[in-house]
């Protein structure tokens, strides 16, 4: 079992939904939530960073983080076409996983006008 | 800002042959990291080094993997021989890590080097 689950979808939804990307893991160990958002033949750049539990919110975006359910989410809000692109879940925490992160998958979206 | 430069963008060459993957980090990271993108298994780290240091090499999968750091500014990733089961995308990022963690900089990846072995 990996120690961080993605559903690597793909995800399809129409202009000005709202949409849900999630992830599960494992280590109870890890502190620090990352999302990276990585377009077609790119690299992976972070979209989003939040340490332990509950919510951040960056314009469209919200960052959910519950770590009793060892659970994290994504949200956008008001999609967008440019918002089609791969969405990877990665964590860190103290100790021996201090410095390295660990990846989701990638959810692969598309918004369609 | 320049970001992570990595080089080539494209290699494609025959199974057996030595492939050199090059690597510059942001100027004053000192972490960086080399990972691996297949769609079969994700994004997976093959090693890291913490001021040119190699501190976990337990993801590169075998012996025909070497990675070097000679200096803060450059990183290479060999594969000798390489095999068509090398086939991806190979990316590396840098940070700069603290022990503070509202100080902690995420990682920046560059744009990979998209490997093909015959």
């Amino acid at each position: 079992q990996k120690e961080v689950e993605q559903d690597p979808g793909p995800l399809s939804v129409p202009e000005g939904a709202i949409v849900s990307l999630n992830c599960t893991y494992s280590n109870s160990a890890f502190q620090y939530f990352m999302w990276y958002r990585q377009y077609s033949r790119k690299g992976p750049e972070l979209l989003m960073y939040t340490y332990s539990s509950g919510n951040k919110e960056d314009g469209r975006f919200t960052a959910q983080v519950d770590k009793s359910s060892k659970y994290i989410s994504l949200f956008i809000r008001d999609s967008q076409p440019s918002d089609s692109a791969t969405y990877l879940c990665a964590m860190s925490g103290r100790g021996s996983t201090l410095g390295r992160l660990y990846f989701g998958r990638g959810t692969q979206l598309t918004v369609w006008p | 800002d320049a970001g992570v430069i990595q080089s080539p963008r494209h290699e494609v060459t025959e199974m057996g042959q030595e492939v050199t993957l090059r690597c510059k980090p942001i100027s004053g990271h000192n972490s960086l990291f080399w990972y691996r993108q297949t769609m079969m298994r994700g994004l997976e780290l093959l090693i890291y080094f913490n001021n040119n240091v190699p501190i976990d090499d337990s993801g590169m999968p075998e012996d025909r993997f070497s990675a070097k750091m000679p200096n803060a500014s450059f990183s290479t990733l060999k594969i000798q021989p390489s095999e068509p089961r090398d086939s991806a995308v190979y990316f590396c990022a840098s940070a700069l890590r603290t022990e503070v963690w509202d100080r902690r900089q995420p990682q920046h990846f560059g744009d990979g080097t998209r490997l093909s072995i015959l």
